[in-house]
């Protein structure tokens, strides 16, 4: 079946302006998370679903960023009053149950502030 | 707090044997993995092992966990050149779900 699926692929933006990164996991996939990946920081956990709750947000940078999951499948990330150090690629996985089985990655969504 | 690191560069001639090292810091890990990201790719789940084995062998890959020493390693045997890649460590917490990365190495492989 189809893998997890971002879009869009890129997106540059200006600063101030807000952005929302899509993502659509694997179909029946209970558990959807979001990474952070930017050069100097590495990869960066952001926030964790399971279904549309979000027990895990301890990685949202600050509250310019704020995510939701709808029907317990596709999820939203939002910056809002974006900034030059948001600039990164912005990662999605999912995971048929959560708790340490394998996630699966999206290709992610480069995002330039500009 | 959870750290994970790992040296950023390895090169290695087309044949040889690649290894590379990470080392943890929370002994509560329950799950290590490799992952693999190639140029403009997502990340590629290689291998995994639990917290309570030291060896998993899958085709040319070796792991090997220290837990003592709080140390992880991949072994890639007969590296080609379509190994070159970005490699990266990761550690789930117990009752954690979400992955802790370490920065990355990258391999690269001549021929």
């Amino acid at each position: 079946g189809a893998g997890v699926s971002q879009s869009p692929s890129n997106k540059v933006t200006e600063k101030g302006k807000d952005v929302e990164l899509r993502c659509d996991p694997i179909s029946g996939h209970t558990a959807l998370y979001w990474y952070r990946q930017s050069l100097g920081q590495g990869l960066e956990f952001l926030i964790y679903f399971q279904g549309n709750s979000a027990p895990d947000k301890s990685g949202l940078p600050s509250d310019r960023f704020s995510a939701e999951r709808t029907g317990g499948s596709v999820s939203t990330l939002t910056i809002q009053r974006t900034q030059q150090e948001d600039s990164a690629v912005y990662l999605c996985a999912s995971s048929l149950v959560g708790g340490g089985d394998e996630q699966f990655f999206g290709p992610g969504t480069r995002l330039t502030v500009l | 707090g959870e750290d994970v690191e790992q040296s950023l560069f390895l090169s290695v001639r087309e044949g040889d044997s690649s290894v590379i090292n990470c080392t943890y810091t929370d002994s509560s890990s329950t799950y290590l993995y490799w992952y693999k990201q190639e140029p403009g790719a997502g990340l590629q789940l290689l291998t995994y092992i639990f917290s309570n084995m030291d060896m998993k062998q899958d085709q040319r890959l070796t792991v090997l966990l220290n837990k003592k020493d709080k140390h992880l390693s991949l072994r890639i045997a007969d590296t080609q050149t379509g190994d070159s890649a970005i490699y990266f460590c990761a550690e789930t917490l117990s009752g954690y779900s979400t992955l802790t990365f370490g920065k990355g190495t990258m391999l690269l492989v001549s021929p």
